[in-house]
């Protein structure tokens, strides 16, 4: 079974303040792992994924997670938030074998100018 | 390519009519789904299939019926539509069935079932 939680279903920051975004997973096997955005009106897109090389994931517009299995987290983080980053941000985990992946329930950003 | 695209992109409804959405994608794809999301629901998967001819039932899959005759194409059937079903739907698709590959993500369509 796997499941994620993302912690905050809203998260307020300012305009150049770092972005944190939580996300807790639970998986009985080695977890792939994901962030992916989804801005208005839209549909989902990528913005990196944890396939078990580097813990430390980078991805696109400035984002970055870091796998910790220790604390079963991935954390999304950005050290300067910008307005065109306000979003609806999932975690979604998955495994080898189950193609199916899991999403969480959503944390929409909001950046203050 | 176009990747995945859907239509309509909205659609109004009468309890009790059907309609199917469609959805196709150009990537040679062999995974698509479907999901519904909600406010404060986040995605659930109502329908999936990992190749022509093989679907299976999802999270929520009640209300719904899917095929998938050809790799490109996977439309999704209300049978009987009721104001539960309003909701936004996308679409996606993933090369294989590997659990480390991206999910891409069809534009949705808006559904308002009166």
């Amino acid at each position: 079974a796997q499941s994620v939680t993302q912690l905050g279903s809203h998260v307020s920051v300012s305009e150049g303040a770092l972005v944190l975004l939580r996300c807790n997973y639970s998986s009985s096997v080695p977890p792939y792992l994901f962030w992916y955005v989804q801005y208005p009106n839209q549909g989902l897109q990528l913005l990196l994924k944890y396939t078990s090389a580097a813990t430390l994931v980078k991805g696109i517009n400035g984002f970055e997670a870091e796998f910790k299995k220790s604390e079963t987290s991935f954390h999304l983080t950005k050290p300067s938030a910008h307005m065109s980053d306000a979003a609806e941000y999932f975690c979604a985990v998955s495994r080898g074998g189950s193609y199916i992946p899991t999403f969480g329930r959503g944390t929409s950003l909001i950046v203050h100018p | 390519n176009a990747g995945v695209t859907q239509t309509p992109k909205f659609q109004v409804l009468k309890t009790g009519q059907s309609m199917t959405l469609q959805c196709a994608q150009d990537m040679n794809h062999e995974y698509m789904s479907w999901y519904r999301q909600d406010p404060g629901m986040g995605l659930r998967l109502i329908h999936y299939s990992v190749g022509a001819g093989i679907t299976d039932q999802g999270e929520v899959p009640n209300g719904y019926n899917v095929s998938r005759s050809t790799t490109e194409d996977f439309p999704l059937r209300l049978l009987s539509a009721a104001p539960s079903q309003t909701s936004v739907y996308f679409c996606a698709s993933s090369y294989s069935v590997e659990g480390a590959d991206t999910q891409y993500f069809g534009p949705g369509t808006r559904l308002t079932v009166l």
